[in-house]
C-alpha cells in the first residue's frame, strides 16, 4: 500500500503565477488535511477536506489559496498569483476516518522568486 | 482558542538517556497527535490517542485529560531519535505547538 504521495517535491514559481500542489492520500483514505510550514516555524493547519466537500478551512488564507479534492484524483491546493511570502513546505495528509491517525506526504516545498 | 505549550524547545542528551517531552494545552480536545519531524523535513506520525497511554517500540505516550497534559517519552534513545517532536490537538480544528528539538549524541 503506498504512502500518501505528493508532487511536485520542489516548485519554483515566479510572483504572480499559479502554484498547483497535488495530494494523492493512502488507498482507502477519503480524509485529506493540507497544512504549511513557513521557514522557521512550526505547522500550520490549513484545510481539511472529505471527498468533494471542505470540511474545515479555518486555516486557509482568505485570498488566492483554494482546495479541492474530486470525486476521482487527487486532492490539489492552488495558489494563485503567489508572493514571497507563500514560500514554504506544504504537507498533505490523510486517515481513513475523521479523528484518525493522520499519515504525511513527503511534502512540496515551493519556492517564489 | 487552544493555546498549546510544548516543553523542553530544545533538548540535547547522551544515547541511552531516558526522554521526556511535555505537551499542555488550555481547552479541552478530542484527540491529541505526537508528530516526529525528520532533518529532511518529512513528518511521520507518532500516536494519536484521547485517554490513556500508548507504547510503540522505545516511544511511549501518555495523557491526562484533567491535567489537560500529554508526554512522550523515549527510552534508550539513540542519535537517529534526534529530530523535531510536535504536539498537536484536534478541537475546534487543529493546532500544533511549536515543537521540541532533540538531539541524541552518541
Amino acid at each position: 500500500n503506498a504512502g500518501v504521495m505528493q508532487n511536485p517535491r520542489h516548485l519554483v514559481r515566479r510572483r504572480g503565477q499559479e502554484a498547483r500542489l497535488r495530494c494523492s492520500p493512502m488507498k482507502g483514505h477519503s480524509h485529506v488535511y493540507w497544512y504549511r510550514q513557513l521557514p522557521e516555524e512550526g505547522l500550520k493547519f490549513m484545510v481539511y477536506l472529505q471527498k468533494e466537500n471542505i470540511i474545515d478551512e479555518s486555516g486557509m488564507p482568505k485570498e488566492r489559496f483554494s482546495a479541492e479534492f474530486p470525486k476521482e484524483g487527487p486532492s490539489i491546493l492552488r495558489i494563485q498569483q503567489v508572493v514571497r511570502g507563500d514560500s514554504a513546505a506544504y504537507f498533505c495528509a490523510s486517515s481513513p476516518h475523521p479523528m484518525d491517525t493522520q499519515y504525511f506526504g513527503p511534502g512540496t516545498r515551493l519556492t517564489v522568486l | 482558542k487552544n493555546e498549546v505549550e510544548q516543553s523542553p524547545q530544545n533538548l540535547t542528551a547522551q544515547e541511552g538517556e531516558f526522554i521526556t517531552i511535555n505537551c499542555s494545552y488550555s481547552v479541552g480536545i478530542s484527540a491529541l497527535h505526537w508528530l516526529q519531524q525528520h532533518p529532511g523535513g518529512g513528518i511521520v506520525s507518532l500516536f494519536m490517542l484521547s485517554s490513556g497511554k500508548k507504547k510503540h517500540g522505545r516511544l511511549i505516550a501518555t495523557i491526562n485529560i484533567q491535567e489537560k497534559h500529554s508526554s512522550l517519552h523515549i527510552t534508550a534513545s539513540h542519535p537517529r531519535d534526534s529530530a523535531v517532536y510536535i504536539c498537536s490537538l484536534s478541537a475546534d480544528g487543529l493546532t500544533f505547538g511549536k515543537g521540541t528539538h532533540l538531539i541524541i549524541q552518541p
